[in-house]
This record gives structure tokens, sequence and C-alpha cells, in this order.
């Protein structure tokens, strides 16, 4: 049974750094072909795709976040980070994580989200 | 790399089928067979319902299907129900390991 989870702060204040964690099990960051991704929702918005990061370290961003974003993996401790710098109050949104499963290109499993609110 | 577009809302009653539309380019929808499609109820996460265009996860009803044609791709639901009012996103792989999502689209069950 796969079950992802986020965790991080819920206030951020503008240009703070953000540092999101999943946490996940039911699956192994070493099995061949899998990867972890990052999608926000801001409230009463769209959902967008942040980053991902494979198995074998590869990752992927947002174009329009880029420069902004950073992805890693802890392998032992079934963890995936986001960092996300200069925080700006138009990023308050639900992030969750989302499972990929080997040679896949969809998101089969969601973590619950976690709300991060801007605010001085 | 921009959203995908989709109808901001559709409806219909029990009983009837709706069509939402994902309209990308050549570099997302058009270029891959990698769209999925996800239900939003809400305060809930997102849940997947089709993948690679047409394809259904265990459990997903068969009155969801999913097709493409060019840079637009549609999730049908047939045999509408009231569970099945909700937001609904589209999604694509756009290469270079990236992915882009759709403005999403609010079914209303009349």
């Amino acid at each position: 049974q796969i079950t992802l989870k986020e965790s991080g702060p819920t206030l951020v204040k503008p240009t703070q750094t953000l540092t999101l964690t999943c946490t996940f099990s039911g699956f192994s960051l070493s099995t061949s072909g899998v990867g972890v991704g990052w999608i926000r929702q801001p409230p009463g918005k769209a959902l967008e795709w942040l980053a991902l990061i494979y198995w074998d370290d590869d990752k992927g961003y947002s174009p329009s976040l880029k420069s902004r974003l950073t992805i890693t993996k802890d392998t032992s401790k079934n963890q995936v980070v986001l960092t996300m710098t200069n925080m700006d109050p138009v990023d308050t949104a639900t992030y969750y994580c989302a499972h990929m499963g080997t040679a896949t290109s969809y998101f089969d499993y969601w973590g619950q989200g976690t709300l991060v609110t801007l605010s001085s | 790399q921009s959203a995908l577009t989709q109808p901001r809302s559709v409806s219909g009653s029990p009983g009837q089928s709706v069509t939402i539309s994902c309209t990308g380019t050549s570099s997302d929808v058009g270029g891959y067979n990698y769209v999925s499609w996800y239900q939003q109820h809400p305060g809930k996460a997102p849940k997947l319902m089709i993948y690679e265009v047409s394809k259904r996860p265990s459990g997903v009803p068969d009155r969801f299907s999913g097709s493409k044609s060019g840079n637009t791709a549609s999730l049908t639901i047939s045999g509408l129900q009231a569970e099945d009012e909700a937001d609904y996103y589209c999604c694509s792989y756009a290469g270079s390991n990236s992915w882009v999502f759709g403005g999403g689209t609010k079914l209303t069950v009349l």
C-alpha cells in the first residue's frame, strides 16, 4: 500500500526559503523507473506541476520556477525534499507530493497536501 | 510551457454524458500519448481517473473514458451520477522531464 505525506511549515514570510518534505511508504525510490513529484494548488485555483525526481536522481523542474526550486531525495529515509527560495504571497498554496510508477507518466498516488501560507 | 486549456465549467443531468476538452500544443498533448485526468472533490487530493490518454486504473468506473485527437484530449463521463460532481484536471507530459496541468473544469451535476 503506497502512502505519501507532506510536512513543513504552514506559515512562511516573504523572501524566506520554503522546505517541504515528502515521506512515503509502500515503495522505494531505488526501484528502477520510480519517481516522486511535487504539485501545488493555490486556494481556489488550478493544479501546477513543480518538480519531479527519479530513482536515478534524474530531475525535472517547471520552467517558470526552475531558478527557485531544488528537489532532492534520501532513499534511506524514504523522503523527498523540495526547497523553494524567495517565497512570495503568490506562492500561498496547498503543496502535494505524488508517486509516479516505473516507466509511467502519471501520478497514481497523492499525499493529502499541506497548506503553506505566506504572511509577513 | 503554458497551462493546458480546459473549459471552466460543464454541466449535465444525472444519466447524461458530458465531455471535457483539454487543448495543448504539439509539444505536450499532441506530442505524447501521456495525457492523464484527475478528479478532485473539495478539500481532497486529486485522484487519477485516466492515464495514457484512455486507460482506466483499477476501480475507476467504465463510465469514464478518454481520447485524443491532435493537440486536444477529451474526458467523457457517461451516465452522470451525483458523485461525479467535482473539479477535473488534465495533465500532459511536455518533454524533458516536465509536465503541465490544465486550468481545471468544474463539473456540475444538475
